[in-house]
């Protein structure tokens, strides 16, 4: 199993909603990513867990609030959100301490907010 | 990790091999290699990956320059599924970090029937 699951795979929000995405993976992969993803850009990075741990925040407000409950799921739980945070926001998950390894990306969450 | 230079955008003859180049005249020597495609609206998919040597896989063929300041991505015979945007990307390996990417701008490769 090369997968790594994303859901919703589209989410349409309020400015004072709360929800969450969710992604899991089981390859074992102890590494997870959150990347942001606006139309027509390359994904750029949000977060980095590495064995359940914040390894990595790229400056990301708080508004966004990732969490680790295992090494299987990432979440990202959003929280008054503007119009401009609407992208595609992609999970991904590799072996955190193995060279010659590739990262496996989610078919990510279109993320809506009005 | 070093800043790749790609094209913004190329067309390939359906059949015909499609060579993506990518220059990285920064790479250091523990970084590798990268390449990933992302079909519209989908997650990234990677390709293949190398250090210094020339690697070949069911989907691509890697070819980087002896200097390492370059490197290309053939596609021996593209097809129209092929049609997405490429990635180069030169990253370092940091133990315990993982393995998160940096995205460069891309090539948006277009295959014509």
């Amino acid at each position: 199993d090369t997968e790594v699951t994303q859901t919703p795979k589209h989410l349409v929000m309020g400015m004072t909603n709360k929800k969450s995405l969710k992604c899991e993976q089981h390859m074992g992969h102890r590494a997870m990513y959150w990347y942001k993803q606006k139309a027509k850009k390359p994904p750029e990075l949000m977060f980095v867990y590495s064995y359940e741990k914040l390894s990595i925040n790229e400056s990301v407000p708080s508004r966004f609030s990732p969490e680790c409950p295992n090494s299987s799921l990432l979440n990202l739980h959003l929280h008054a959100l503007q119009p401009e945070d609407s992208a595609l926001y992609l999970c991904a998950s590799s072996h955190p301490n193995k060279r010659h390894t590739e990262a496996f990306f989610g078919q990510g969450t279109r993320l809506t907010v009005v | 990790d070093a800043k790749t230079t790609q094209p913004t955008s190329m067309d390939c003859a359906e059949g015909r091999a499609a060579n993506l180049p990518c220059n990285h005249s920064t790479i250091s020597g523990n970084e590798y290699v990268y390449w990933y495609r992302q079909i519209h609206s989908q997650g990234p998919q990677y390709i293949i990956h190398g250090l210094k040597n020339n690697e070949t896989n069911e989907m691509a063929s890697l070819i980087i320059t002896e200097d390492r300041k370059s490197s290309t991505l053939i596609l021996p015979h593209a097809t129209l599924r092929d049609t997405a945007v490429y990635y180069c990307i030169v990253r370092d390996f940091l133990l315990n970090t993982g393995n998160q990417f940096y995205f460069g701008t891309g090539t948006s490769l277009t295959v014509i029937p």
